[in-house]
């Protein structure tokens, strides 16, 4: 069955580390995308992707980076990591289309802990 | 830019009772896609519903349907015959409907967690 997947799920470093959390889905889909999660503010959008090498800001992207190098893998890189980074880490990914198949799939999450 | 609105942090519902979750957005666009997720302990971000704003009758899933109310831009969840593994945080999120310009991405509102009562 398709799937999206993230790794790792958890993960802890100190601030001022370069971390990279990986996404990859077997959807065959065009886009994907990178939220987080924090209480109080429901999912806020970092970067996404419509494509091969396309890389798009979102609400929250600064400190972070995406690179997109092939269908099935969008990593989200933090440059330098701070403490208000930590976070739960969530990627997603759809169709391109105007009718039901571009709903969005979420993958089960990475728990960030920056110390 | 588009904003999602909901106004209920917590909300509480007796087994096989029906609840209502509320959600407003703000948008200029007249073409447009909103949806209800749910998100249980597991942190898994599940799609509940989804609603064109273009068609006027409600979605509807089994015991989950919604209120879509174009014109006050109000789009509630409405669970019938609630069960505990409906206790779960739930997120509605709005998505342009100019797929021509890329916009696909979503923006949620904050949620709300609804406990089920045995």
């Amino acid at each position: 069955d398709a799937e999206i997947t993230q790794s790792p799920r958890h993960k802890i470093t100190e601030t001022g580390r370069q971390v990279t959390l990986a996404c990859h889905q077997t959807w065959n889909h065009n886009n994907m995308f990178w939220y987080r999660q924090d209480l109080g503010h429901g999912l806020r959008l970092i970067h996404y992707s419509y494509g091969v090498q396309d890389t798009n800001k979102g609400e929250v992207s600064d400190g972070y980076s995406v690179s997109r190098s092939n269908t099935e893998d969008l990593p989200l890189t933090l440059e330098s990591a701070a403490s208000s980074q930590t976070s739960v880490y969530f990627c997603a990914s759809s169709e391109s289309s105007g009718d039901s198949t571009d709903t969005q799939y979420f993958g089960p999450g990475t728990r960030l802990t920056v110390l | 830019a588009q904003t999602v609105t909901q106004s209920q942090p917590e909300m509480s519902v007796q087994e096989a009772e029906t609840v209502t979750l509320s959600c407003t957005y703000d948008t200029s666009e007249s073409d447009y896609y909103l949806f209800w997720y749910k998100q249980p302990p597991s942190r898994q971000m599940i799609l509940v519903i989804r609603q064109e704003a273009y068609k006027q009758q409600n979605a509807t899933e089994n015991r989950f349907s919604v209120n879509f109310q174009k014109a006050a831009k109000s789009f509630s969840l409405k669970i019938s015959d609630s069960q505990l593994g409906d206790a779960a945080m739930y997120f509605c999120a709005y998505r342009s409907g100019d797929t021509l310009a890329g916009s696909y991405q979503l923006t949620f509102g904050k949620g709300t967690k609804l406990s089920v009562i045995p």
